[in-house]
């Protein structure tokens, strides 16, 4: 079975500041997705960004990007620039078939 | 991106009695799906609603507890059961297509059992 493991409870930034949240995962499997949510205090599942594991390239979106190290099943997100909305949980999210397994996310709090 | 409504939004139910959450997507979607999220933990798949089939439960859940159903492409309910303090949670709604496509959730059903 596949696990996913998020070693950061809490994290805290400065405003306009860069932050990187860890993420680890367990598969035998070759072909899957991985993925990064934010769930702010509305509950709203919040897709933040999407790496497909074929592809070398990390992904990119907007101040958002990965670090996806696949030998190592590594998988952390770069917040860059970073806002006030950006506060939320944070959760790495390993998907195979469309069935999501979640970690136990990473709570992110933004000083202003 | 799909747009998912979830209803209701949250619910304070009394304990033995059952609830049912609707989950309505704008457009047809391939795949739907069932989490819960306990308080202050991650989410747990509880079992992929199939269309015009029985749903696919995961371990530990059990449709007896958690009958689903999905009588469409656009349309899926999550019945809580015979409910008991331990099933305050947020149960979450989410669809898609095939292979790993992105999610979409709806915004959560926030139930309390006293």
């Amino acid at each position: 079975a596949q696990t996913v493991t998020q070693s950061q409870p809490e994290m805290s930034v400065q405003e306009a500041e860069t932050v990187t949240l860890s993420c680890t995962y367990d598969t035998s499997e070759s072909d899957y997705y991985l993925f990064w949510y934010k769930q702010p205090p509305s509950r709203q599942m919040i897709l933040v960004i999407r790496q497909e594991a074929y592809k070398q390239q990390n992904a990119t979106e907007n101040r958002f990007s990965v670090n996806f190290q696949k030998a190592a099943k590594s998988f952390s997100l770069k917040i860059s620039d970073s806002q006030l909305g950006d506060a939320a949980m944070y959760f790495c999210a390993y998907g195979s078939g469309s069935r999501l397994t979640f970690g136990e996310g990473t709570q992110l709090t933004v000083n202003p | 991106s799909a747009v998912i409504s979830q209803k209701p939004s949250r619910d304070i139910c009394q304990r033995g009695t059952s609830l049912t959450i609707q989950c309505q997507v704008d457009s047809q979607v391939t795949m739907m799906f069932w989490y819960r999220q306990q308080p202050g933990q991650s989410l747990t798949l509880i079992a992929t609603a199939n269309q015009g089939s029985e749903a696919t439960y995961e371990s530990g859940f059990v449709i007896d507890k958690f009958p689903i159903s999905r009588p469409n492409l656009t349309f899926s309910t999550l019945t809580v059961s015979n409910m008991s303090p331990e099933d305050s949670s947020i149960y979450l709604c989410s669809a898609g297509g095939h292979a790993n496509e992105k999610l979409f959730f709806g915004s959560g059903t926030q139930l309390s059992v006293l």
